[in-house]
């Protein structure tokens, strides 16, 4: 069964570091998702990526977040300067149809930052 | 502001008897509802969608879905110790927006 796959599994990070957060989508999906879920609160939306730019973001997705899609099937989510509130496990989705559809999660991204 | 609410629990059930889990939403203009089931420290795990206003059923699951009370459940019958998690209801309101979570529902069942 297809799914979605993100490396890596566990991120520590120093206060102020750089990090990448991978993602594979599901090969046929066209729509593309960032989420995060703070531990013990709602999973809450970060970006959406369609046609190869950003089609939807949050108030949470700031100048220190980018996303890109590198080649036809990865899908990253930088952070510029990590923040310790930027500790969560980070999610990536995606979907055939955008929300009209269901959306397919991967295992998430757990970063500690320290 | 778009808000999908649930209680989030604990609702404790026997093995074998009928988990109902509720959600509501604050939009009228909604399109798609769909229940995921989280584990602790694991992704969401998409189990039901529903579209229209009624019910549907696939397994031991049925989702309802009441647009003009805005209303979403969830009912798994025969609940099994396996089906403990959290049940994350979440709303697509309109074309390709986000989905919105709530915060979840944290069903333990009980053998």
């Amino acid at each position: 069964e297809p799914e979605v796959t993100q490396t890596p599994s566990h991120q520590v990070t120093q206060m102020g570091q750089e990090v990448i957060l991978r993602c594979v989508p599901i090969s046929n999906h066209l729509y593309f998702y960032w989420y995060r879920q703070i531990l013990g609160q709602k999973v809450e939306f970060l970006v959406s990526f369609y046609n190869n730019e950003i089609s939807e973001k949050s108030e949470i997705f700031d100048d220190q977040f980018s996303v890109e899609r590198p080649d036809g099937s990865n899908f990253t989510l930088k952070i510029r300067s990590t923040k310790l509130e930027d500790s969560a496990m980070y999610f990536c989705a995606s979907s055939a149809r955008g929300t009209a559809a269901e959306a397919f999660f991967g295992q998430g991204t757990r970063l500690t930052v320290v | 502001q778009k808000e999908v609410e649930q209680n989030s629990g604990p609702l404790s059930v026997p093995e074998g008897a009928i988990a109902s889990l509720n959600c509501t939403y604050s939009d009228r203009v909604s399109q798609s509802f769909f229940w995921y089931r989280q584990y602790s420290g694991k992704s969401p795990e998409l189990i039901m969608s529903i579209y229209s206003n009624g019910d549907k059923e696939d397994g031991r699951f049925t989702a309802q879905l009441n647009k003009a009370s805005q209303y979403v459940s969830l009912l798994i019958r025969d609940s099994q110790p396996s089906d403990s998690a959290t049940y994350l209801c979440a709303g697509a309101f309109s074309g390709n927006t986000p989905l919105v979570f709530g915060k979840g529902t944290r069903l333990s069942v009980i053998a």
